[in-house]
């Protein structure tokens, strides 16, 4: 156990769904990520936050809008989604700021889209 | 499991061998860098870190090596192990930001 948890670990849905997924980390971090890895494509980073902040926006669709209510709770609401969205979606934590960025990963939500 | 259906370059190793990964980095700014193992229905788990004022890093069975002049970080892991099995990232990152930038990884088999 990384301190990293998220649900759901498997999603199936519809394009006209709309679906939330939750990422949790009781490690005391204070920056929060989500990341797709995808069957053509090796990790990706989507969004950055924080202190509840989002700072990273990496050219990411609208049809993914994260949440950051606070420092332990990361969610990405997902709607309209395509089926080339199916992928592994990955939360992270680590400490903002300093020299040192060990991120620690969660076990990922495989999502596909039908 | 995750990875499938990516087409990652695959090390096939005998158990109790050596392992050499490698990793071409993209940014010559970047000044941190780690190595991240991910196995079957897991995320990726941090193995061992360098920074670019060091050329050669050792942790437990595992060795890293950074060659800032081309570009290339090396993971070397001793006497492989079934358990080494997994999908095998680099990452990089500089100026104390948060922003990781993983590469494609490399896929290691350990035949028993």
């Amino acid at each position: 156990e990384t301190g990293v948890t998220q649900t759901p670990r498997h999603l199936v849905m519809g394009m006209t769904n709309k679906k939330s997924l939750k990422c949790e980390q009781h490690l005391g971090h204070n920056a929060m990520y989500w990341y797709k890895q995808s069957a053509k494509k090796p990790l990706e980073l989507m969004f950055v936050y924080n202190f509840k902040e989002q700072t990273e926006n990496n050219s990411v669709p609208s049809r993914f809008s994260p949440e950051c209510p606070n420092s332990s709770h990361l969610f990405l609401h997902l709607h309209t989604l395509q089926p080339e969205d199916s992928a592994l979606y990955l939360c992270a934590s680590s400490q903002a700021g300093g020299l040192v960025n060990e991120q620690f990963f969660g076990p990922g939500t495989r999502l596909t889209v039908l | 499991g995750e990875n499938v259906g990516l087409h990652l370059p695959t090390l096939s190793v005998q158990e109790g061998d050596n392992s050499i990964i490698n990793c071409a980095y993209s940014n010559s700014a970047s000044d941190y860098f780690i190595w991240y193992k991910q196995e079957s229905g897991k995320g990726p788990q941090f193995i061992i870190d360098i920074r670019s004022n060091m050329d050669k890093r050792q942790g437990q069975r595992v060795t890293v090596l950074l060659n800032k002049t081309v570009k290339h970080l090396s993971l070397q892991i001793a006497a492989t192990q079934p358990g080494d099995s997994a999908v095998y990232f680099c990452a990089e990152t500089w100026a104390a930001g948060n922003k990781l930038t993983f590469g494609g990884g490399t896929r290691v088999l350990v035949k028993p």
